[in-house]
């Protein structure tokens, strides 16, 4: 079926480095553009980076901005996110996340997130 | 930085009407969705390019957006409407998500 799962979330200290994937199903991945999506415990939704469909552009967050990565293997049919120099404010469930539309993309399919926690 | 408001908290009775608002400067020259997140779950589209509705949502839901405001309006509202919902808009190639609101069904 049509889906999106993540993997690769955990605990990690402050500095270190974290690379989530998310790997998807059920539909023509190298079409669509994708994004990470997080939120931090009992707090609102907060975008974190887009890539387009072949990967020619990607977009980032201020507050992740230098610090992570997003990329993606159109082959294997899996999006992934590195995060480096990782911080307490950080901590949080990513989801994986479809765009509908070309430009003003909406989030139309979401994974079921995998949780990041840093913390010493 | 772009920013988009929403209101903490609505109640609504059963059967009643339900109207969320979303505002952000000149927000109607933008294309504004809507999402509905229940505890424990992943966040669901509901309303996409200001009015538009995804295959399996309930026509009960339906959205506006003009001048500075986006609105989600839920009629006839169940209890299992009962959520968190997140307005969201793109803005200098950055997306932008409202603090979202609660919905009560009392």
């Amino acid at each position: 079926q049509v889906q999106l799962v993540e993997s690769g979330g955990g605990v990690v200290q402050p500095g270190r480095s974290l690379r989530l994937s998310c790997a998807a199903s059920g539909f023509t991945f190298r079409n669509y553009g994708m994004h990470w999506v997080r939120q931090a415990p009992g707090k609102g939704l907060e975008w974190v980076a887009i890539i387009w469909y072949d990967g020619s552009n990607k977009y980032y967050a201020d507050s992740v901005k230098g610090r992570f990565t997003i990329s993606r293997d159109n082959s294997k049919k899996t999006l992934y996110l590195q995060m480096n120099s990782l911080r307490a404010e950080d901590t949080a469930v990513y989801y994986c996340v479809r765009g509908g539309g070309v430009s003003d993309w909406y989030f139309d399919l979401w994974g079921r997130g995998t949780l990041v926690t840093v913390s010493s | 930085s772009y920013e988009l408001t929403q209101s903490p908290s609505v109640s609504v009775s059963p059967g009643e009407t339900a109207s969320i608002t979303c505002s952000g400067d000149k927000l109607g020259d933008k294309s504004a969705c809507w999402y509905q997140q229940k505890p424990g779950q992943s966040p669901v589209l509901v309303i996409y390019q200001d009015t538009k509705r995804p295959s399996g949502i309930p026509e009960r839901f339906s959205g506006s957006n003009s001048g500075n405001a986006a609105t989600l309006t839920i009629s006839g509202t169940q209890a299992m409407d009962e959520a968190d919902y997140y307005c969201q808009a793109w803005d200098s190639s950055t997306a932008v998500f409202g603090g979202g609101t609660k919905l009560t069904v009392l």
